[in-house]
């Protein structure tokens, strides 16, 4: 079947701009993860959704950033008033039923602030 | 929290050679240990994971892992590195939720 997918794949804008990411993840998966990667660094968490359960908003960097999953499916995560320092690769990952299991990651969003 | 170690930004081996890279986690519980490899324009794929039983586990691509209990430890290894090997490595250790490391960057020499 498919894997997760991520759209855009690359997103370039201006400073102060919002953005907002989106994430398919694998059919009947029930966890739903972002992560951050910025140049040279490892992956940084950010956010995590399992179920219907509230989400484990503990690696979110500012309240700039939030993010949504909409009917246990698809996901947005949104940085309003963009800062350089939010250039990184956003990746989203998926997995049946919690973070013990394989997390599956797609592609990821390359996003420049300029 | 759990936390992850990789004290090797970067290692350079010959191709043919045996690698090892290290991953020590901090972490309450008997934890959950994974390897990612990340190779360069790909997303990331999972190497092998340890739940719990033998402490030594083996993945895809010829890898394996020795997961150390008194040592904190989930070292990878290798015993002959091919030139595809190199690839950004990521040790994460789950629970609640996942920690990554900071990644090893492996090069292979010819």
């Amino acid at each position: 079947g498919a894997g997760v997918s991520q759209s855009p794949s690359n997103k370039v804008t201006e400073k102060g701009k919002d953005v907002e990411l989106r994430c398919d993840p694998i059919s009947g998966h029930t966890a739903l993860y972002w992560y951050r990667q910025s140049l040279g660094q490892g992956l940084e968490f950010l956010i995590y959704f399992q179920g219907n359960s509230a989400p484990d908003k503990s690696g979110l960097p500012s309240d700039r950033f939030s993010a949504e999953r909409t009917g246990g499916s698809v996901s947005t995560l949104t940085i309003q008033r963009t800062q350089q320092e939010d250039s990184a690769v956003y990746l989203c990952a998926s997995s049946l039923v919690g973070p013990a299991i394989e997390q599956y990651f797609g592609p990821g969003t390359r996003l420049t602030v300029t | 929290a759990q936390s992850v170690t990789q004290p090797d930004i970067h290692i350079t081996v010959s191709e043919g050679a045996s690698l090892e890279l290290r991953c020590n986690y901090s972490y309450g519980a008997t934890p959950y240990l994974f390897w990612y490899v990340q190779s360069p324009g790909q997303g990331l794929q999972l190497l092998l994971k340890y739940f719990s039983g033998d402490t030594l586990v083996q993945g895809i691509k010829g890898f394996e892992a020795e997961f150390k209990r008194s040592q904190s430890s989930f070292n990878l290894r290798k015993p002959s590195v091919h030139w595809s090997d190199a690839a950004e490595y990521f040790c994460a250790v789950g629970g609640n939720d996942m920690r990554f490391g900071a990644g090893t960057r492996l090069t292979v020499k010819p």
